[in-house]
């Protein structure tokens, strides 16, 4: 069964940093993509990101390139979301989500989201 | 704002049909056939719907149906039930490595 389970909700101050995190199992992590997604009240879903794992090839979606690093640690099957320097505006619900197996742009799997909330 | 155009609401009653729509540019759903919709319940994972316009994954009831006239794609689900209650996302892809999605339609069962 295909899991990805994401780390548990953050409440953070305006400045500091974070990283969360995505665990993937019951499949081949290194041979599907995997995207990070942001949901924030009434904005709607943004794509944030996609990560390859088996070479770690990462393509950000222009509005989030340079906000947040997308990375993977293959030998735990586990894919990450860190910021540098949060700022209120990053208070949303993030999401990690698996792509269907080749060149399809669609997420088949979720994780079930990890709520950050910035504030000082 | 969203890069795809979604109404925020649409409702219908059981068993009637509702269609929701997705309107973006020749740039993105007008000229490929990526697009997918999302269905999502509050507090829940979101759930693949359709896929490549107008395909469904296994388990997903043929009561849902995608298309595409254009720049604009369509979700239509037939014989409404209380548990379609929920949010529906469009995405497509735009190319050069981006995805964009819709704001979102917030779909009632009256």
């Amino acid at each position: 069964e295909v899991q990805l389970v994401q780390s548990g909700a953050e409440v953070k101050k305006p400045g500091e940093s974070l990283k969360i995190s995505c665990k993937s199992s019951g499949y081949t992590f290194t041979t599907y993509w995997i995207g990070w997604l942001r949901l924030m009240p009434g904005k709607g879903l943004e794509w944030m990101g996609n990560i390859y794992p088996g070479d770690s090839d990462t393509r950000y979606s222009p509005s989030f390139r340079g906000q947040v690093t997308i990375s993977v640690d293959k030998s735990i099957t586990t894919a990450y979301l860190q910021w540098s320097s949060l700022k209120a505006s990053d208070t949303a619900m993030y999401f990690c989500a698996r792509r269907t197996y080749g060149s399809g742009t669609e997420f088949e799997y979720w994780g079930q989201g990890t709520l950050v909330t910035v504030s000082s | 704002q969203s890069a795809l155009t979604q109404p925020p609401s649409a409702s219908g009653s059981p068993g009637q049909s509702v269609t929701i729509s997705c309107t973006g540019t020749s740039s993105d759903v007008g000229s490929y056939d990526s697009v997918s919709w999302y269905q999502h319940h509050p507090g829940k994972a979101p759930k693949l719907m359709i896929y490549e316009v107008s395909e469904r994954p296994s388990g997903v009831p043929d009561r849902f149906s995608g298309s595409k006239s254009g720049n604009t794609a369509s979700l239509t689900v037939s014989g409404l039930q209380a548990e379609d209650e929920a949010d529906y996302y469009c995405s497509s892809y735009a190319g050069s490595n981006n995805l964009v999605f819709g704001g979102g339609t917030k779909l009632t069962v009256l």
